[in-house]
């Protein structure tokens, strides 16, 4: 089954601590991304990655950092320097990052911060 | 950076009744794409559709890139079409990248 997993789904943390997000596909993709969706609203690009070992900022990247050393996973660190980490965050791929290309999505993952 | 506008924010239906979505943009893209978030979060791809017009049972889209909108018709709703819908552009400038540019999002709740 061709997909996107993300882990955990929900995750707790307390202030100060730093958190990894686990995003996989396994659809070939070159291009991954990460989105955070905050209650009622639509999602906005923290970072994202066209290829091995390359990664950009998206619009909201101060807090967060990224890795990318394999073609299938592209984990999220939401460090202690993020404000107001609570929300829903989302890891999606498409085949290629420039040109037009579908997007999907993995399941998200919940974080709290208590 | 380019700007999308959803409408209506909030739908309420009766079951079997029909809805059209829109979405407005303020630049040309090269990609637009439908989503239905549902209760658990999940985004579910319904079109991949940057100009023209598709249909996949009782949902269809049209795009008109040159007047920079598209629409997302439901028929015969049901209460499993009850969730959030949102549009999703990246702008056809060369440095947008594959970023996706996310409207609001219209709650759609259909009653039995």
């Amino acid at each position: 089954d061709g997909g996107i997993t993300q882990s955990p789904k929900y995750l707790f943390r307390k202030e100060g601590q730093n958190v990894t997000l686990s995003c996989e596909q396994n659809l070939n993709h070159d291009a991954m991304y990460w989105y955070r969706q905050d209650p009622g609203q639509g999602l906005r690009l923290i970072y994202y990655s066209q290829i091995v070992n390359d990664f950009q900022k998206g619009d909201i990247a101060e807090g967060y950092s990224v890795s990318r050393e394999k073609k299938e996973s592209f984990p999220l660190t939401v460090t202690s320097a993020q404000k107001n980490p609570t929300a829903f965050y989302l890891c999606a791929s498409s085949q290629r990052g420039r040109g037009a290309s579908e997007q999907f999505f993995g399941p998200g993952t919940r974080l709290t911060v208590l | 950076g380019i700007q999308v506008e959803q409408s209506p924010p909030d739908l309420i239906l009766q079951e079997g009744a029909n809805s059209t979505l829109r979405c407005n943009f303020s630049d040309s893209v090269n990609n637009l794409q439908w989503f239905h978030q549902n209760p658990w979060g999940q985004l579910i791809n319904l079109f991949y559709i940057p100009s023209g017009t598709k249909q996949n049972g009782r949902l269809s889209a049209t795009t008109v890139a040159t007047e920079r909108y598209s629409l997302l018709y439901i028929s015969s709703s049901q209460t499993t079409d009850s969730g959030v819908y949102f549009c999703a552009v990246r702008g056809a400038g060369g440095t947008s990248y594959g970023k996706l540019t996310f409207g609001q999002g219209t709650i759609l709740t259909v009653h039995p």
